[in-house]
């Protein structure tokens, strides 16, 4: 159970094009869940949390305008890097919980996107 | 603030135990996961302590002492497949992760 899934896995697209990331629960219902990137040999960062019908909620420095999120359903979180530029080059990570569970807690990772920007 | 502590790398040898630690401060406590993040890959769940103690998953064990704000993720019969990064993260009093840099585990044949 708890199966978090990411399309595409890697992705490479050209400077002022935007790209977007799918992240879905596959057993489970996630209201809500977390877009993270990480930067080679670094840790998680947490971009913003998405919340199912409701907006998300981004951390601080992260450009809500650039980095856009929609969480249509209990099961899909989509994050659209708009006017992507090299800089926003990294691997992106979608987590959820599965609240229903008795282990609400435990955030399951997607597989991840690698986004190249040329 | 609020900070996690890990070693940034380590190197053991393969069927040794290794033991890595965590030290935190955070704004609250709802519990301390240990992910496994293998190169080019999402990490994946290991463990997850809130009680003071010891809980012990076949190979891997993980420590929690509350008082101490301290944890370790205990490796046992090293394997080469366990060479990944080892990322401590404290679930804070508004149910946020705050991560560790996570240990680079080295293992040589």
């Amino acid at each position: 159970g708890a199966v978090v899934s990411q399309h595409p896995s890697w992705v490479i697209c050209k400077s002022g094009t935007s790209v977007k990331i799918e992240c879905r629960s596959l057993d489970f219902q996630a209201t809500t869940m977390f877009w993270y990137r990480q930067f080679p040999k670094q840790s998680l960062m947490l971009m913003a949390t998405s919340n199912e019908g409701s907006k998300a909620t981004y951390e601080q420095g992260v450009e809500k305008d650039k980095f856009l999120i929609n969480h249509a359903s209990l099961t899909l979180s989509t994050l659209t890097v708009t006017s992507a530029h090299p800089e926003d080059s990294s691997f992106y990570i979608c987590s959820a919980r599965d609240m229903a569970s008795g282990d609400s807690n435990t955030q399951y990772f997607g597989p991840g996107t690698r986004l190249t920007v040329l | 603030g609020q900070n996690i502590d890990q070693p940034t790398e380590m190197t053991a040898t393969e069927g040794a135990i290794v033991q890595i630690n965590c030290t935190y401060q955070t704004s609250g406590f709802n519990g301390l996961f240990w992910y496994q993040q293998h190169a080019g890959e999402a990490p994946t769940f290991l463990s997850y302590n809130v009680l003071d103690g010891l809980e012990e998953k076949g190979r891997f064990s993980s420590f929690l002492s509350r008082s101490k704000g301290y944890s370790y993720l205990l490796l046992k019969e090293l394997q080469m497949k366990d060479s990944a990064s080892y990322l401590c993260a404290v679930l804070d009093s508004n149910y946020q992760l705050i991560w560790g840099a996570g240990t680079k585990l080295i293992i040589k044949p």
